[in-house]
């Protein structure tokens, strides 16, 4: 079956601009995840949604990051004024649901490159 | 703050040799997962260990957990090349959030 699905697979922008990075869930998963990976950093927890619970937003570095769920199901990671620290690759993953020690699976990533 | 420490950072070993990587993490927990990642490629679930002394093993791959030493291992028995990859564990203090470690990059040579 179809697994978790990023777009774009690659983004390059220019510093101070905005960029949105999307995701859609394996089907039937109501638990979504964002996470970051980057050398210096490794792989971080930026926030995640349970169904229509209030995501959980306390990995988000900046107030310049934010997303949203829509309907349950895709979701959007929004950057704005871009900084070349933002520079990683950002991974998207779903479960079946939370706190039930489901595996998460993992999107393909979306690379995003800041000049 | 929970930190996952693994250890080796890198491993290079020849291939039908058995070897261990090793998890360690700050806080109690009874959740962890382990996860492969191939260059450029996204993170394939391995194993979920759920309990104390749980053990799961796939193929050469064999994951295990001691929740008391918060330690979890990783054993490879008679390594092949396609086992060569980046190995991640993961930890998730019942808030769903996984804390991962620094990763092993596992080199398997002729």
């Amino acid at each position: 079956g179809a697994g978790v699905s990023q777009s774009p697979s690659n983004k390059v922008t220019e510093k101070g601009k905005d960029v949105e990075l999307r995701c859609d869930p394996i089907s039937g998963h109501t638990a979504l995840y964002w996470y970051r990976q980057s050398l210096g950093q490794g792989l971080e927890f930026l926030i995640y949604f349970q169904g229509n619970s209030a995501p959980d937003k306390s990995g988000l570095p900046s107030d310049r990051f934010s997303a949203e769920r829509t309907g349950g199901s895709v979701s959007t990671l929004t950057i704005q004024r871009t900084q070349q620290e933002d520079s990683a690759v950002y991974l998207c993953a779903s479960s079946l649901r939370s706190g039930a020690g489901q595996p998460q699976h993992f999107g393909d990533g979306t690379r995003l490159s800041i000049l | 703050e929970l930190k996952v420490e693994q250890n080796p950072l890198f491993l290079s070993m020849q291939e039908g040799k058995n070897y261990t990587i090793y998890c360690n993490y700050s806080t109690t927990s009874d959740r962890l997962y382990w996860y492969r990642q191939d260059p450029g490629k996204s993170l394939e679930s391995l194993f979920v260990l759920l309990s104390n002394g749980a053990v799961k093993q796939e193929g050469r791959l064999m994951a295990s957990l001691d929740t008391k030493a918060r330690l979890s291992t990783l054993h490879i028995t008679a390594a092949v090349h396609d086992l060569s990859a980046t190995y991640f564990c993961a930890v998730d203090l019942d808030t769903d959030k996984l804390i991962f470690g620094t990763g092993t990059r596992l080199q398997v040579f002729p």
